[in-house]
This record gives C-alpha cells, sequence and structure tokens, in this order.
C-alpha cells in the first residue's frame, strides 16, 4: 500500500515554463487536494476534488489547473512558472469529510 | 469563512518539560479537529483528531480535547523527548461535500537535551 505519491521530488524551471505535478493515491479515497507551503504562511489550499469529475479552487488557485479524470489520479499542472511559485507542494486523500488527510512526502519547486 | 489561530513559534523547552500549545479556530457547525507534526525535510503526519464536542484525542504521548464551548483543541504533552522537535499544526475540517481542511500556520517545537 503506497498511500499517496507524489513525483518528482524536486524540480528546477526557468520562469514562463510549464510543469505538471503528479499526485496518485492508492487507497480508493474521493477526496484529493493540494496545498503550498511556504515560510510563515502555513499551508494553503490551492485546488481540491471531492470525486472524480469534480473540482474547485482554494484559497490559492491562480497560475494553477488541476483535473480529476479518474479516482487515483489528481494533477497540478503549473501554466507558466513564475519565481513565486516557489514553494513545496503537498497532495493530500481522504475517504470521508469527518476524518484526516493523508499527505504526500512533498515536490520541492523552485523557479528561476 | 472558516479560520484556525495557533500560538507563534518557536516554542523551546528542555527534555521532559510540559507542553502546550494553543489552537482555537472560527468555524460554523461542527468541523473535526486534526493535529497534525511535520518532522525536518518530510510531509505532514496526522497526529491525532477529535470529531466531536468533548473527544480526547490522544497519541504517542499528546492529548488534545475538543471544546466547544472555548472554540480550542489544545495540544498537550506530559513530557516532551528531543525527537518531538518538529512543527504542529492544528487544522478543521468541516463535514460536507467540500472536505476542506483549514491549517493554522503552524508552530516550531525545538526541545534541547
Amino acid at each position: 500500500n503506497a498511500g499517496v505519491t507524489q513525483t518528482p521530488k524536486f524540480q528546477v524551471l526557468k520562469t514562463g515554463q510549464s510543469m505538471t505535478l503528479q499526485c496518485a493515491q492508492d487507497m480508493n479515497h474521493e477526496y484529493m487536494s493540494w496545498y503550498r507551503q511556504d515560510p510563515g504562511m502555513g499551508l494553503r489550499l490551492i485546488h481540491y476534488s471531492v470525486g472524480a469529475g469534480i473540482t474547485d479552487q482554494g484559497e490559492v488557485p491562480n497560475g494553477y489547473n488541476v483535473s480529476r479524470s479518474t479516482t487515483e489520479d489528481f494533477p497540478l499542472r503549473l501554466l507558466s512558472a513564475a519565481p513565486s511559485q516557489t514553494s513545496v507542494y503537498f497532495c493530500a486523500s481522504s475517504t470521508d469529510s469527518y476524518y484526516g488527510y493523508t499527505f504526500g512526502s512533498g515536490t520541492r519547486l523552485t523557479v528561476v | 469563512g472558516d479560520s484556525v489561530t495557533q500560538m507563534e513559534g518557536p516554542v523551546t523547552l528542555s527534555e521532559e518539560a510540559f507542553l502546550t500549545i494553543n489552537c482555537t479556530y472560527t468555524a460554523t457547525g461542527y468541523p473535526s479537529l486534526f493535529w497534525y507534526v511535520q518532522y525536518p525535510g518530510e510531509g505532514l503526519q496526522l497526529l491525532l483528531k477529535a470529531t466531536k464536542a468533548d473527544d480526547k484525542g490522544s497519541n504517542k504521548g499528546f492529548e488534545a480535547t475538543y471544546r466547544k464551548e472555548t472554540t480550542s483543541f489544545h495540544l498537550e504533552k506530559g513530557s516532551v523527548q528531543v525527537s518531538d522537535s518538529a512543527v504542529y499544526f492544528c487544522a478543521l475540517r468541516r463535514p460536507g461535500n467540500t472536505g476542506k481542511l483549514i491549517f493554522g500556520q503552524g508552530t516550531t517545537l525545538q526541545v534541547k537535551p
């Protein structure tokens, strides 16, 4: 049971480049979310999904897109990377709205 | 909107000291409450949870009680160890079809031998 798997673990992008952060879970969880973590800012919700085909914006969605074509996968796309998107990104999944989320190990992204 | 407020850190304690990290929340209805821990260079791990008023969550010697009258969920441990050094996050989640998890800012704990 792998839990929540994020790839890559580290990435350096140039300003303006696009890329996709991958997230997969093997627990058949309906709920999935993307967060970014910045020093002094805690974790901020970017996008979330309550099931395949259903996504919505979180607190800081600008510059990011998501889709949820399957229960297992929830990729995060950076459309045109900016230095302000330098951060650590966490994907998480959950089975029920009463319980906590299981987090992946994170992707550390640097935009130069 | 929903929010979580934690005491500012860093918190520095000597080994075997008593730990309290304060957490208060604002939310409509009856959210579930959580404490997560993040060790250096790692992701977040669920430490404990409580899903209704007066519930006490506990794990690894840590405890927190869901106090609806004071909208609080303070984290406590009777005797901390160096290995408890980490960042602790309080979070809430309102039941419903959004399922969003809202975090506090995090409190860094450093335990010295």
